[in-house]
């Protein structure tokens, strides 16, 4: 099992391109999940999905769109990169669980906006 | 904004002591996850404390919950080199009526350093 894997892992872009980050998972999790990672702070959500199909915002949506086509698959979008979105964005899934949803996390993509 | 506060930032210990972390958090929780994470590398899940529990052990970890005072702190005995990463708390809302799906708050992590 590969687990949850992000392409790619580093990006540089300048201000105005766009980009698709590819969030891959072989765990058949329902839930998925993008976060990023700015210094000196934890996690923010920016948007996650719940099934194929099916996307919601989080807490730090303005800027990306995403997309579940397929379950296994979740992509998050810029469609015209800023500075500000200089960051390191994590994608994570889990399984419904009444008990509590631990969440699984790729290593990561790395993008800086010049 | 961030649910969680956790305290210290960060910690410097010698191989062998404990090292204690702990998270306070603002609105009511299903549950408390500690994540840890090493540099330049995803989070890996470490234990889960569901709001109903009090205390949670799993190896050379323990987990408390206090509710009443929203805080939490995880305690890790014996601590090696390896354990130096960052902690992270996230807690997951409890929704009346209805389902978090998952989703989880975090708060800005605590930089643990091991020395052998």
């Amino acid at each position: 099992n590969a687990g949850v894997t992000q392409t790619p892992k580093f990006r540089v872009l300048k201000t105005g391109q766009s980009m698709t980050l590819l969030c891959a998972q072989d765990m058949n999790h329902e839930y998925m999940y993008w976060y990023r990672q700015d210094p000196g702070m934890g996690l923010r959500l920016i948007h996650y999905s719940v099934g194929e199909g099916t996307t919601a915002k989080g807490e730090v949506p303005d800027g990306y769109n995403v997309s579940r086509l397929k379950k296994q698959n979740f992509l998050l979008g810029l469609e015209s990169a800023a500075p500000s979105q200089t960051s390191v964005y994590f994608c994570a899934s889990s399984y419904p669980s009444y008990i509590g949803n631990e969440q699984f996390f790729g290593p990561g993509t790395r993008l800086t906006v010049l | 904004s961030q649910q969680g506060e956790e305290d210290p930032q960060a910690l410097s210990i010698q191989e062998g002591e404990n090292a204690t972390m702990n998270c306070s958090y603002k609105t009511s929780i299903n549950n408390l996850q500690w994540y840890r994470q090493n540099s330049g590398r995803g989070l890996v899940h470490l234990i889960l404390i569901r709001s109903n529990e009090r205390e949670k052990h799993s190896g050379r970890l323990r987990v408390t919950l206090d509710t009443s005072k929203k805080s939490s702190s995880l305690l890790i005995t014996a601590s090696r080199a390896a354990d130096t990463a960052s902690y992270f708390c996230a807690t997951e809302p409890g929704e009346a009526g209805g389902t978090s799906y998952g989703k989880l708050t975090f708060g800005q992590g605590t930089i643990l350093t091991v020395h052998p």
